[in-house]
């Protein structure tokens, strides 16, 4: 079935770089995002990438697509204490409408 | 331009009662979706509503229900709460139908505690 799996934690230094990794099954999976999440609040959208695109640049983050080996990958550049939270990647289908298939979530923690 | 609101933002409840969650998309969205986080099962689809129109559901039991109105808000009940339904659940918007966005925004979430 469906499956999308992250590691579960990421430590790195504050100005150093986070890379969060995802690994989904669904070939076809059309769209990919990466969410965030802070304690007590909801789901801040960050990216999303299309399954024809193999990178995509937004200020600090870099979202990198293998389709071939179904491995999604989030950079951060210049991490900060603020950046400290959980993120989840997520696969949706354009078939099957509004669906994502979400990871369990990396929680990562930016040390000074 | 408004993010998407839930209401309320907490709630308590009784095992077997049944409760009502509601929630606003972004003004110009027309498809809502419903999702559970639990610590166990992370984030699971519920359903989606698009123009009144259930059009798509997730593998929940029928006690989960929803409904969308003209204006495109969307409101989810459960009904004959169990200790298991205790969850955040988080609502989320989009403009789906346009070519341009498979965007989907979030709300802050309901969360819901079953006793």
């Amino acid at each position: 079935g469906e499956d999308v799996e992250q590691s579960l934690f990421l430590s790195v230094r504050e100005g150093d770089s986070s890379v969060i990794n995802c690994t989904y099954t669904d070939s076809s999976s059309t769209y990919l995002y990466w969410y965030k999440q802070e304690p007590g609040a909801g789901l801040q959208l960050l990216t999303y990438i299309f399954s024809n695109m193999d990178m995509k640049q937004d200020q600090r983050l870099t979202v990198l697509l293998n389709k071939k080996d179904k491995h999604l990958s989030l950079r951060i550049a210049d991490t900060q204490t603020g950046d400290s939270a959980i993120y989840f990647c997520a696969t949706g289908d354009y078939n099957q409408g509004g669906k994502l298939i979400f990871g369990q979530g990396t929680e990562l923690s930016v040390k000074p | 331009k408004a993010g998407v609101t839930q209401t309320p933002r907490y709630l308590i409840k009784t095992r077997g009662q049944q409760v009502t969650l509601s929630c606003s998309p972004i003004s110009g969205h027309r498809s809502v979706s419903w999702y559970q986080q639990t610590p166990g099962q992370g984030l699971q689809f519920l359903f989606e509503y698009f123009s009144e129109t259930q059009r798509n559901k997730g593998n929940f039991p029928g006690r989960f229900s929803g409904r969308q109105f003209s204006n495109s808000r969307s409101e989810m009940n459960v009904s004959t709460l169990e200790l298991g339904d205790s969850a955040l659940y988080l609502c989320a918007s989009s403009n789906r139908g346009s070519t341009f966005s498979y965007e989907q925004y979030f709300g802050p979430g309901t969360r819901l505690t079953v006793t």
